[in-house]
């Protein structure tokens, strides 16, 4: 799988939008880029996923890069509840056995009140 | 809710003593995975099952195993437990393999100390 480089730490004020990056230019044609969080004390959540377009959900919006070299998990009004790890994870269509995650350091948010 | 449920939430054991952990799962998935997370670091595949298929990582060491007796159920052994063993241990299962879209479905993890 394609290595993700993200920041290690943020920091967002509660109820302010919050962008986190998360780079991948080695990115190949099929690989799908995820999102997961994990809260403390907590297994990692699923976020979002997507693969050329931008996606939106109840939780976030994934914004990704024409070139796919990059993605922005957007959190619209960030919570307290919102602090977490959240990991950016690549996972390739043309793995055919194993739906393995391989989880790079990820980006520690704090939200402040 | 369905869910994965890991037991105990929190296991001691001493040093080179075997430990089992367990985890079930009512999501009625076929993939289960075994993770393990050492302090502020992110989670490390250690092996996974698709029905009674056993997958193991590469580098998983020799001292870990696993068994899935039926769907529901799954279990990490460790058969003689160092002191840099000590971590969480994530269990999670997913609906399939090789379908890249499929979501994975973690438990709160069992904490391991070692002693």
């Amino acid at each position: 799988d394609a290595k993700t480089t993200q920041p290690n730490s943020m920091e967002s004020n509660e109820e302010e939008p919050v962008h986190l990056p998360c780079n991948h230019s080695t990115i190949s044609g099929t690989d799908y880029i995820h999102w997961y969080r994990q809260l403390p004390s907590q297994g990692p959540e699923y976020v979002i996923h997507g693969l050329t377009s931008n996606v939106n959900n109840r939780m976030a919006s994934l914004a990704i890069a024409e070139d796919r070299k990059s993605s922005t998990l957007i959190l619209h009004r960030a919570t307290l509840r919102d602090a977490a790890v959240y990991y950016c994870i690549l996972r390739d269509e043309g793995v055919s056995t194993g739906n393995q995650f391989y989880f790079g350091t990820g980006t520690s948010l704090t939200v402040i009140p | 809710d369905a869910m994965v449920i890991q037991n105990p939430r929190y296991q001691v054991t001493q040093f080179g003593k075997p430990v089992t952990l367990s985890c079930s799962q009512t999501l009625n998935h076929n993939v289960m995975y075994w993770y393990q997370q050492k302090s502020s670091q992110a989670p490390k595949l250690l092996f996974h099952y698709y029905d009674k298929d056993f997958n193991n990582e590469a580098d998983t060491p020799d001292n870990f195993q696993s068994r899935r007796p039926n769907t529901s159920f799954c279990f990490l052994d460790i058969r003689s437990p160092g002191l840099g063993d000590a971590a969480m241990y994530l269990c999670a299962t997913s609906r399939d393999r090789g379908r890249v879209t499929d979501t994975q479905y973690f438990g709160p993890g069992t904490r391991l100390t070692v002693l």
